[in-house]
């Protein structure tokens, strides 16, 4: 069975730019949550989205935005961008009823 | 706040040898604890997890955790290390203070380096 899957690899942008990233869960899962992993640092929780809804949000600016789709797929978007965006961006999915997380590959964004 | 620390940067071993990876956690309700590997440009890598039950979690790849209440530890195990071992690797803790989220918070993360 397929992993999560992200889409792009790597993105390179400049400040002031916006930046879609987007994320497959595992088949069956309905919740995918978004990290990001700034280099040297562990992973910090952006949002989590469970049958379409924002479950959970954290400490990050209102640049930050997700949305679920029907097919329970999901996007990130940060607009405005700054250097300290730059980081891996790390998407999650779960099924129902557990609390382990299955992590995609991850995308890498650099902000110049 | 739930939170999890890592005291050691990073942990040497050679290949053989038993290893441990050191984590402590502090916790407002139950500890919900898990450990994920991740390798060079790679994603998280799902290891273990402790809910309830057995203190001793066995885990993928012949890894293990040990569950200490007491010391509020749950230090990740290996009884016998290989050089494929080396990586990076996450402590991490469910948040229950986020309302329904699901939220991970993850400790600093220790520097495995298994050699010959």
């Amino acid at each position: 069975d397929a992993g999560v899957t992200q889409s792009p690899t790597h993105l390179i942008k400049t400040r002031g730019q916006q930046v879609t990233l987007r994320c497959s869960p595992i088949s069956g899962h309905k919740s995918v949550s978004w990290y990001q992993q700034v280099l040297g640092q562990g992973p910090q929780f952006i949002f989590q989205y469970y049958e379409k809804e924002e479950r959970g949000r954290g400490n990050f600016p209102d640049r930050f935005s997700a949305r679920q789709f029907p097919n329970y797929s999901s996007e990130l978007n940060v607009n405005a961008l700054l250097l300290g965006d730059s980081a891996l961006y790390l998407c999650a999915s779960s099924g129902q009823g557990t609390d382990t997380q299955y992590f995609g590959p991850g995308t890498r964004l650099t902000v110049l | 706040a739930q939170s999890v620390a890592q005291p050691e940067d990073q942990v040497n071993v050679a290949e053989g040898n038993p290893l441990t990876v050191k984590c402590t956690y502090s916790v407002s309700g139950n500890p919900y604890l898990f450990w994920y590997v991740q390798y060079p440009n790679r994603g998280l890598q799902f290891l273990l997890k402790y809910i309830t039950g057995d203190n001793l979690v066995k885990g993928s790849y012949g890894f293990e955790a040990e569950f200490n209440k007491s010391q509020t530890s749950f230090h990740l195990k290996k009884p016998s290390a290989l050089v494929s071992d080396s990586a990076l690797y996450f402590c991490a803790v469910r948040d229950w203070n986020t309302g329904t989220a699901s939220k991970l918070t993850f400790g600093t993360g220790t520097r495995l380096q298994v050699t010959l």
